[in-house]
């Protein structure tokens, strides 16, 4: 079944250890994006990327990094976790069509760094 | 700069119907969605409109108007399920997707 998966879903964490947020889609999709998300606010874009090889920043300044190596896998790094990145962290795809760009989402991981 | 505007919180009846407004000022337009985020989960696609005009889908409705930068989403026999945050987010010139805050709806009995 076509989807998108995030792991962990929940993580606490104490500052300045690094993690790995992981993403993977089975949609078939080119495109993948990582958004920030705190509770009752917008989405913030903080990396995309269009395919393999290809990778982004978005609108949010962020000490985040992504890869993407395979197309189907996008994982979010932040090398020194602070309480500031305390948020959910949202996984998207779509399909490399420009006259229409519906996103998928993944279930979301909540970070919170103590 | 790019904006999109919508209230960020209504209440309605369970059964009545609502409407819930966008405006956006974007660098471009390639299109405008409508999402649902229930609380905690991610969201989930509802409408897209690129052409003026009204689309239909079940029980909700979601309305464009390009000229006056202007959209609405519409929902008809409000169910409790309904209660969720409602995104509005538009495809700027760079295919890029602009979101809103949101609009937390809330749903009486």
């Amino acid at each position: 079944e076509a989807d998108i998966y995030q792991t962990p879903r929940y993580l606490v964490i104490g500052t300045g250890k690094k993690i790995t947020l992981e993403c993977s889609q089975t949609m078939g999709h080119d495109k993948m994006y990582w958004y920030q998300q705190d509770p009752g606010m917008e989405l913030h874009l903080i990396h995309y990327s269009y395919g393999v090889n290809s990778t982004e920043k978005g609108d949010l300044s962020s000490e985040s990094t992504v890869s993407r190596i395979r197309t189907e896998h996008f994982p979010l790094t932040l090398e020194s976790a602070r309480p500031s990145h305390t948020s959910q962290y949202l996984c998207a795809s779509s399909a490399l069509l420009t006259d229409y760009n519906e996103q998928f989402f993944g279930p979301g991981t909540r970070l919170t760094v103590l | 700069g790019q904006n999109i505007d919508q209230p960020t919180e209504m209440t309605a009846t369970e059964g009545a119907i609502v409407q819930i407004n966008c405006t956006y000022q974007t660098s471009g337009f390639n299109g405008l969605f409508w999402y649902q985020q229930h609380a905690g989960e991610a969201p989930t696609f509802l409408s897209y409109n690129v052409l003026n005009g009204l689309e239909e889908k079940g029980r909700f409705s979601s309305f464009l108007s390009r000229s006056k930068g202007y959209s609405y989403l519409l929902l008809k026999e409000l169910q409790m399920k309904d209660s969720a945050s409602y995104l509005c987010a538009v495809l700027d010139s760079n295919y890029q997707l602009i979101w809103g805050a949101g609009t937390k709806l809330i749903i009486k009995p």
